[in-house]
């Protein structure tokens, strides 16, 4: 198992670009998430997915848009990007009746 | 207030000292993982914990269910357990999907 994988690890953004930070899972877990971590700030929740299908807002998500079409994928896009949005992003999943955590490698991103 | 807070925030130690850090928490859960983030690098579950205690090789993990509280020690301390340390929990009830995080504690071991 390749685990939660994303893409890509680095990029750099000019401030109004949009893009997507790709994030899949091989375990078929239900619940997926989103976190953008900040010196200071620890890691917070941007948006989060129980299903196929269903996505609900974390603490932080203006800014990003999720879907989810299969339990696999949960892609983050940034639908204009600004320099606050400069951060570390990672994706974590679980399955249903657990909460072990399996976490991606993150994504860095820098807007300028 | 946060409702996830550790101590201390930063921590010095030297090689083969006993380390402590605490977490306390002010919410009811489902869960609380002891996670461990090397410089630039991802996040890795160390521990799961719904009471009592957990061990793994060097590492121990106590949950106080009553107290709100949890502790990760690490035994006989060595340069590469230099790192942040971040607990976070599952809420219980209608928000135990969703994790809430500590701040971290940066932990630096010196030979």
């Amino acid at each position: 198992n390749a685990g939660v994988t994303q893409t890509p690890k680095f990029q750099v953004l000019k401030t109004g670009q949009s893009m997507t930070l790709q994030c899949a899972q091989d375990m078929n877990h239900e619940y997926m998430s989103w976190y953008r971590q900040d010196p200071g700030m620890g890691l917070r929740l941007i948006h989060y997915s129980v299903g196929a299908g269903i996505t609900d807002q974390g603490e932080v998500p203006n800014g990003y848009n999720v879907s989810r079409s299969t339990t696999e994928d949960f892609p983050l896009r940034l639908l204009s990007a600004a320099p606050s949005q400069t951060s570390v992003y990672f994706c974590a999943s679980y399955g249903t009746g657990t909460y072990e955590q399996y976490f991606g490698p993150g994504t860095r991103l820098t807007v300028t | 207030k946060n409702e996830v807070e550790q101590s201390p925030q930063n921590l010095t130690a030297q090689e083969g000292e006993f380390i402590t850090i605490n977490c306390s928490y002010s919410v009811g859960i489902s869960a609380l993982h002891w996670l461990q983030q090397h410089p630039g690098g991802g996040i890795v579950s160390l521990f799961m914990l719904s009471s009592g205690k957990k061990k793994h090789g060097r590492l121990i993990a106590t949950i106080n269910i009553q107290e709100k509280h949890s502790s990760l020690h690490i035994t006989a301390s060595h340069p590469r357990d230099s790192a942040v340390y971040i607990c976070a929990v599952f809420g219980s009830g209608g928000s135990n999907y969703k994790l809430t995080f500590g701040k971290g504690t940066l932990l630096t071991v010196n030979p």
